[in-house]
Formats: C-alpha cells, sequence, structure tokens
C-alpha cells in the first residue's frame, strides 16, 4: 500500500462545476497535512493546511478524518485558473507527497 | 513574503562537469530542503537540514553533495552526473523542522547531457 494515495485523474470539468479530491494516508502517526497544487512546469504552491476540525479558505474547503486517516479537498465553483495538479501532501517525520491528480477546468 | 529563490533557471550540464545549484531564503527559516522532481511524478526528497547541520539524507548518490553555508543558503554541488539525473531540482525552507508548512523555490531544471 502507497503511504498517501489520491483519486487517479485526470478530473475533467466545466466552469461552475464543483470538484472533490480525496486521499488516503497509511500512517496513522501522521501530524500535518496539506494540500498543495502544481501548475504545469512550476514548483508546488501551499494551498491549504489541513486541520482536524475542517477549515475553509474562499471556494476551497479541506477535511481530515484521522480515524479513516482520509482527507479531501473540495472546489466550489471552479475556475479555468484552478487547471493544475493538486498534491495531498502528509507529514509523519517528511513530507510524503501522493501521486497527485491532475484538474482540467474547460469553459 | 514567502519567496524562496534558485539560481540558475536552466542547466544542461556535461557527464564530466561540475556544477552548482543555489537556493536563499529570508524567511528566517531554519530548516531547507532539497527535492528531485521528474515529469510526471512528485517531488522526492533528497536532503535536509536542520539549522544548518544536515538532519536527512535520503540515500541520494555521492555525486550529489549538499551545503548549507548559513542560514539562509543551500547549495546542491554536483559532479559526474548521470542523464538519468536530469529532472526539475526543487528547494523549500520551512519555519523550523519537517512537521511545518514547506514553502518551494522555482526550481532549477537539469539536463545532463
Amino acid at each position: 500500500r502507497k503511504e498517501v494515495e489520491q483519486d487517479p485523474g485526470p478530473f475533467n470539468v466545466p466552469e461552475g462545476a464543483t470538484v472533490a479530491f480525496n486521499c488516503t494516508y497509511s500512517n496513522s502517526a501522521s501530524q500535518s497535512f496539506f494540500w498543495y497544487r502544481q501548475d504545469c512546469r512550476k514548483e508546488p504552491k501551499l494551498l491549504m493546511s489541513v486541520y482536524s476540525s475542517g477549515n475553509e479558505d474562499g471556494r476551497f474547503t479541506a477535511q481530515l478524518n484521522r480515524a479513516s486517516q482520509y482527507i479531501s479537498l473540495l472546489i466550489r465553483d471552479s475556475k479555468l485558473s484552478d487547471s493544475a495538479t493538486y498534491l495531498c501532501v502528509v507529514n509523519g517525520g517528511k513530507l510524503i507527497f501522493g501521486q497527485g491528480t491532475e484538474l482540467s477546468v474547460k469553459p | 513574503d514567502t519567496e524562496v529563490t534558485q539560481t540558475p533557471k536552466h542547466l544542461v550540464m556535461g557527464m564530466t562537469n561540475k556544477k552548482s545549484l543555489k537556493c536563499e531564503q529570508h524567511m528566517g527559516h531554519r530548516a531547507m530542503y532539497w527535492y528531485k522532481q521528474k515529469a510526471k511524478k512528485p517531488p522526492e526528497l533528497m536532503f535536509v537540514y536542520s539549522y544548518e547541520k544536515l538532519s536527512i539524507n535520503e540515500s541520494v548518490p555521492s555525486r550529489f553533495s549538499p551545503e548549507c553555508p548559513n542560514s539562509s543558503l543551500l547549495n546542491l554541488h554536483l559532479h559526474a552526473l548521470q542523464p538519468e539525473d536530469s529532472a526539475l531540482y526543487l528547494c523549500a525552507s520551512s519555519q523550523v523542522g519537517e512537521m511545518d508548512e514547506q514553502y518551494f523555490g522555482p526550481g532549477t531544471r537539469l539536463t545532463v547531457t
């Protein structure tokens, strides 16, 4: 089993759609959790940290379920500029990246 | 300011060359990292420096040699690389340690010929 597993992509959605990414992790001792986005040929950029109580930043909502070792990211009202690869990242002593899920938002 | 800078942006080198990649941050972060990323793959951790001391070496071949001259700078010295070492090399930093949010530089795209 991979340490961090994400939904396989790509996700192709129309503008305005709601899209959800899921991620599971294997190390129950993991303590911090993040979503990064990476545009083609660019560096990963921190999108948001994920807290146990869940957190929201504008159109983006992240949830953490420690019991199920599951993290999610919801994007509402998707924009063309949301097209990117979304990386689930878990830290249990070092950052472990999921394989990433590619999102393509179409007009 | 969450900026990490890296130079050069692009580098082409032969297998017998010696070159260095440079990384700088002025956020007062005490942990710095080198990652390697191949196309369509996630970043892979190479080295971690914590308070200017090497704390993690992920079994990286000795042709890659990291150096941390001070708390703001991180170098990666390259020597006798192989074509399969061609990749995007990313530097990152975080406030104290590996549990904190990491901020990435734009990377150096390396091609070994």
